[in-house]
């Protein structure tokens, strides 16, 4: 199994640039999410989803948008890149159910120039 | 609103010291998740407790969730190099579903 799988690793985008972090897994996990982690401030929910079809926001919405429209699929679509938003992004997946922990993806580095 | 502090920030120990962080609410938790993050890595799940008072060890790790569950901790005996990284608790409160909020981490460094 390869888990969650988060492509690219690495991106630098212009101002005002769009682009889309790509998100994947093959657990047939109904929970996915994604996260920012910046320096002293931790991890941010930024959306999520409970299943196909289904997304709500976090605690950070703002500039992103994303879909599920599959189980394993849950990409995240900058629309318009401010520097702001450099940062690193975790995908994160999981079974149904507050118990259940998070599996990780291995994060995109994103810097915004 | 919901928050989990987490402390130390930082904490740099000499190899074979010990190490503990703590987490702390203000309203009960439903259960409590740990994290460890390797330098340039992800985060990895390292153990779920549910239960008032539960404690669990894994080798040289051990983990307690408070009797009135809102408070939990991380203590590792006599630390090794590769224990360094952050540990990040995430708690789940009563009704929230799925939501987890996170502390935001305490960097352990670990001088050989």
């Amino acid at each position: 199994n390869a888990g969650v799988t988060q492509t690219p690793k690495f991106q630098v985008l212009k101002t005002g640039q769009s682009m889309t972090l790509q998100c994947a897994q093959d657990m047939n996990h109904e929970y996915m999410s994604w996260y920012r982690q910046d320096p002293g401030m931790g991890l941010r929910l930024i959306h999520y989803s409970v299943g196909a079809g289904i997304t709500d926001q976090g605690e950070v919405p703002n500039g992103y948008n994303v879909s599920r429209s599959t189980t394993e699929d849950f990409p995240l679509r900058l629309l318009s890149a401010a520097p702001s938003q450099t940062s690193v992004y975790f995908c994160a997946s999981s079974r149904q159910g507050k118990n259940s922990p998070l599996h990780f993806g291995n994060g995109t580095r994103l810097t915004v120039t | 609103g919901q928050q989990v502090m987490q402390i130390p920030q930082y904490q740099h120990v000499q190899e074979g010291e010990d190490f503990t962080t703590y987490c702390n609410s203000s309203t009960t938790l439903s259960n409590i998740q740990w994290y460890k993050q390797r330098p340039g890595g992800h985060p990895v799940f390292l153990i779920q407790l549910v239960k008032s008072g539960e404690v669990k060890k894994q080798k040289r790790l051990t983990f307690q969730f408070g009797e009135a569950k809102k408070n939990s901790s991380l203590h590792i005996t006599a630390t090794q190099t590769t224990d360094v990284g952050t540990y990040f608790c995430a708690g789940i409160y009563a009704g929230n579903n799925r939501k987890l909020i996170w502390g935001l981490g305490t960097s352990l460094a670990v001088n050989p």
